[in-house]
């Protein structure tokens, strides 16, 4: 059974700072997986995907990089911002099937 | 484009009562997926639709759930009985075949 987990659970940076955020997952085979970001009471937004072919993927501040064979994914978030707050989600899609497991999330905190 | 929709964004019942949630994907999408997320916690799947079918119903917690797709749009996700242990957000995706899944804002349940 596919596990995924996130460290660290919170994290919390003064604004400006470069961080990173965590992403395991014990059975390699992965069709892709999915960076979330969910705000209070709101539902999922899709941040990055990186197909299991592909080693990274960016958009704007943001770079997320999957090495499949460790069973690890990175979000780089860079020059944070106190708009970045939220809880970031990592999900992976299964080849044998469809439902994305996820991880528990990191609750991010961007002090101004 | 239009997103995913959920309605209602919140239900309250009584323990004992039957519920209803709606979700309406984006338009063209054939896959459709439930997943529930308990505070604190990233979300669980639940079902998955191909078309009009169910093609992987295995994270159901019990017979007391149940979903319908009839026309291969819009899914109905039926609970029976409710219990206080149902209280949740029910989320909706959706995506064309094992690709990115986009979410629905969710409907949080409370079960009194």
């Amino acid at each position: 059974k596919q596990e995924v987990t996130q460290i660290p659970a919170a994290l919390s940076v003064p604004e400006g700072e470069n961080l990173v955020l965590n992403c395991s997952f014990t059975d390699s085979a992965i069709y892709n997986l999915q960076w979330f970001r969910q705000d209070p009471g709101k539902g999922l937004t899709s941040l990055l995907l990186i197909q299991s072919s592909q080693r990274e993927q960016t958009s704007g501040r943001l770079n997320a990089s999957l090495d499949k064979s460790s069973g690890r994914s990175t979000l780089y978030i860079a020059a944070s911002q106190p708009g970045d707050s939220a809880t970031y989600l990592c999900a992976v899609l299964h080849n044998a099937g469809n439902m994305l497991t996820f991880g528990g999330g990191t609750r991010l905190m961007v002090k101004p | 484009g239009a997103g995913v929709s959920q309605t209602p964004s919140n239900k309250v019942t009584e323990k004992g009562k039957y519920v209803e949630l709606r979700c309406d994907p984006i338009s063209g999408h054939t896959a459709l997926y439930w997943y529930r997320q308990s505070l604190g916690q990233g979300p669980e799947f639940l079902i998955y639709f191909q078309g009009t079918g169910a093609a992987d119903d295995s994270g159901l917690p019990n017979d007391r759930f149940f979903a319908v797709r009839p026309e291969g749009s819009v899914s109905t996700l039926k609970i029976q009985r409710t219990e206080r242990g149902d209280s949740a957000v029910y989320l909706c995706a959706s995506s064309v075949t094992s690709g990115e899944q986009f979410f629905g804002p969710g409907t949080r349940l409370t079960v009194l």
